[in-house]
């Protein structure tokens, strides 16, 4: 089925440690996003994508690095968790002019 | 930068009621403005956009939604609530492409939460 898949929906790990938060879509969208979604603060841009090996930071990129060496697949990774990084990722997809598909997010939790 | 205000994080009706859900935005070109709709568990899911055609545009689920480019304004509404309709609502505005901007980069609002009562 045509659509966009992040991958683990759960993960808890701890402070220090690296993770890393799965996309995929089946779209072949162009543009690629990462949201983080806290209460209080609504979704915020972390890093996005505009092809393949083109990336760019957004509004709260410390922390984290993303790559794109295909066009379908984003992956978010946190090198060195922190507490503060705990929160609800979403990734998001579109096409040009077209608005934004999301993902049912990843919840992750640094303890 | 842009900003997207959604005034009210938290409004409350009565099943039948009208819905009103306000945004106003800021930015130095017409922007392209959008209402997304997140259930919970999910990801969100797009209501309606502007993208400076008709200043009234219609939605899914009987939403619509009213730019004035005099207030900076995009309010949602809905004559008659249903319970289906609680939710948290996201208010997001992009640059208009038209104009230089990006219309990729969406920048959301904090969100307002729909409850509906019976």
């Amino acid at each position: 089925d045509a659509g966009i898949t992040q991958s683990p929906r759960y993960k808890i790990t701890e402070t220090g440690r690296q993770v890393t938060l799965m996309c995929h879509q089946t779209w072949s969208h162009s543009y690629m996003f990462w949201y983080r979604q806290d209460l209080g603060h609504g979704l915020r841009l972390i890093y996005y994508s505009a092809a393949a090996d083109i990336t760019d930071k957004g509004e709260v990129p410390d922390g984290y690095v993303v790559s794109r060496s295909k066009t379908e697949n984003f992956p978010l990774t946190l090198e060195s968790a922190t507490r503060s990084q705990t929160s609800v990722y979403f990734c998001a997809s579109s096409g040009t002019g077209g608005p934004l598909h999301f993902g049912n997010g990843t919840r992750l939790t640094v303890t | 930068a842009q900003s997207v205000t959604q005034l009210g994080s938290h409004v409350s009706v009565s099943e039948g009621a009208l819905v009103l859900l306000r945004c106003n935005y800021s930015s130095s070109v017409p922007p392209y403005l959008f209402w997304y709709v997140q259930y919970p568990n999910q990801g969100l899911q797009l209501l309606l956009k502007y993208t400076s055609a008709a200043t009234l545009v219609k939605g899914i689920n009987g939403f619509e939604a009213e730019f004035k480019k005099s207030e900076t304004s995009f309010h949602l509404t809905k004559p008659s609530a249903h319970m289906s309709d609680a939710a948290e609502y996201f208010c997001a505005v992009s640059e208009d492409p038209n104009s230089g901007g990006s219309n990729y980069k969406l920048t959301f609002g904090k969100g307002t939460l729909l409850t509906v009562n019976p």
